[in-house]
């Protein structure tokens, strides 16, 4: 049973750029969350996908968007990278129905960006 | 809205001698309480949870937390610290209804020394 599989691991950017992080969630799961854990904080929530829509999101400006397909991977985009922006980025993913919902989340290994 | 205050950004332990990680909530609903744990480069794994019921949760590793509702806190113990427990530890907090804001604690890196 393969778990949350999130890819590029590592990968460096310059300011000004976009990145795109992609992310598969555990199977049977159909809810993905995205997390920004920057060095020495904890996890920092910026959105979640259900159903293909954004359903909340945390306090993080518009250059962060999200996606999410029909086979349930999402996608996280970052335009017009800051310095700021480098951070491990972290997906999780859980069932949403409400036999099974219990809050617990299942993380990646996560992608770490550099932004230079 | 609900937040997580954990006391301690390091707690230094030897090794056999008693763990004990704090941490206190905020919420304005009952909450569901977990605590993870993040080994270097890695993502975060469960430890724990409280959701309802018993208020002693057991975990892997042989951590246990107890949820006290009087005094707003979710503290994770260990009886006898192993070397292989140094980690980072998060407490997490998020609403019975959904999760699609759960919260964490800015994190406790505990050191296990020989």
């Amino acid at each position: 049973d393969a778990g949350v599989t999130q890819s590029p691991t590592h990968l460096i950017k310059t300011r000004g750029q976009q990145v795109t992080l992609r992310c598969s969630p555990k199977s049977g799961h159909d809810t993905v969350s995205w997390y920004q854990q920057a060095l020495g904080q904890g996890p920092q929530f910026i959105f979640q996908y259900y159903e293909e829509e954004e359903r909340q999101r945390g306090n993080f400006p518009d250059r962060f968007s999200g996606h999410q397909f029909p086979n349930y991977s999402s996608e996280l985009n970052v335009n017009a990278l800051l310095l700021g922006d480098s951070a491990l980025y972290l997906c999780a993913s859980t069932p949403i129905g409400n036999i099974s919902f219990t809050g617990e989340l299942f993380f990646g290994e996560g992608s770490r960006l550099t932004v230079l | 809205a609900q937040s997580v205050t954990q006391l301690g950004s390091h707690v230094s332990v030897s090794e056999g001698a008693l763990v004990l990680l704090r941490c206190n909530y905020s919420s304005s609903v009952p909450p569901y309480l977990f605590w993870y744990v993040q080994y270097p480069n890695q993502g975060l794994q469960l430890l724990l949870k409280y959701t309802t019921g018993a208020t002693l949760v057991k975990g892997i590793n042989g951590f246990e937390a107890e949820f006290k509702k009087s005094e707003t806190s979710f503290h994770l113990t260990k009886p006898s610290a192993h070397m292989s427990d140094a980690a980072e530890y998060f407490c997490a907090v998020t609403r019975r209804v959904n999760n699609n804001d759960m919260r964490f604690g800015a994190g406790t890196r505990l050191t296990v020394k020989p």
